[in-house]
């Protein structure tokens, strides 16, 4: 059974620092995986999705890679900005599964 | 640029009280699905619909029912509200089950059952 986990739940920094959020999980044979972003009372917005042949993918100042072997995905956010402040969410689609698995979300507070 | 629209964005239920939660979306997507969010457990699949024409179980069905009404449209039900039906409920849609596109959210409804 899948599983994803994404540490620490919380995280704050001040404005203007790159940092690095991160997403593990279980079973290495996924057919992709996703990063989402939620705003309190807001659905997901889609930021990035990894293909399982892809080792990185990269939109503006997001930067998502992939590391199968490990089971491990880390989202890079240069520059950090206020606007950034939001939980983020990993999530993994098993090959040949159903769903997508979800993290429980590290939520991101920028500091102005 | 609607996107997937969910309504109500939030209703009270007595226990025992039904309703039925709508979503729509405009992008001409054939698949779409149901979650709920609750506190420590994450989004969790209720019931997913591949085509227009299909519906098909997720990880946490029991207490719901679906109805794919058109492309459009992917509607869910419960029948006999409990509390433990308390949730956040989110629609989302994708251009196609098991393809590396991404999967739309809508906005959510909140939904408490006293």
């Amino acid at each position: 059974k899948q599983e994803v986990t994404q540490i620490p739940a919380a995280l704050s920094v001040p404005e203007g620092e790159n940092l690095v959020l991160n997403c593990s999980f279980t079973d290495s044979a996924i057919y992709n995986l996703q990063w989402f972003r939620q705003d309190p009372g807001k659905g997901l917005t889609s930021l990035l999705l990894i293909q399982s042949s892809q080792r990185e993918q990269t939109s503006g100042r997001l930067n998502a890679s992939l590391d199968k072997s490990s089971g491990r995905s880390t989202l890079y956010i240069a520059a950090s900005q206020p606007g950034d402040s939001a939980t983020y969410l990993c999530a993994v689609r098993t090959q040949g599964a159903q769903k997508l698995v979800f993290g429980q979300g590290t939520r991101l507070t920028i500091n102005p | 640029n609607a996107g997937v629209t969910q309504t109500p964005k939030f209703q009270v239920l007595k226990t025992g009280q039904s309703m039925t939660l709508q979503c729509a979306q405009d992008m001409n997507h054939n698949s779409m699905y149901w979650y709920r969010q609750d506190p420590g457990m994450g989004l969790r699949l209720i019931y997913y619909s591949a085509s227009e024409g299909t519906t098909d179980k997720g990880e946490v069905p029991n207490g719901y029912n679906v109805s794919r009404l058109n492309k459009r449209e992917f509607s869910l039900r419960l029948e006999s509200a409990a509390p433990s039906q308390t949730s956040v409920y989110f629609c989302a849609s994708s251009i196609q089950d098991y393809s590396n596109q991404p999967q739309h959210f809508g906005d959510g409804t909140r939904l408490s059952i006293l």
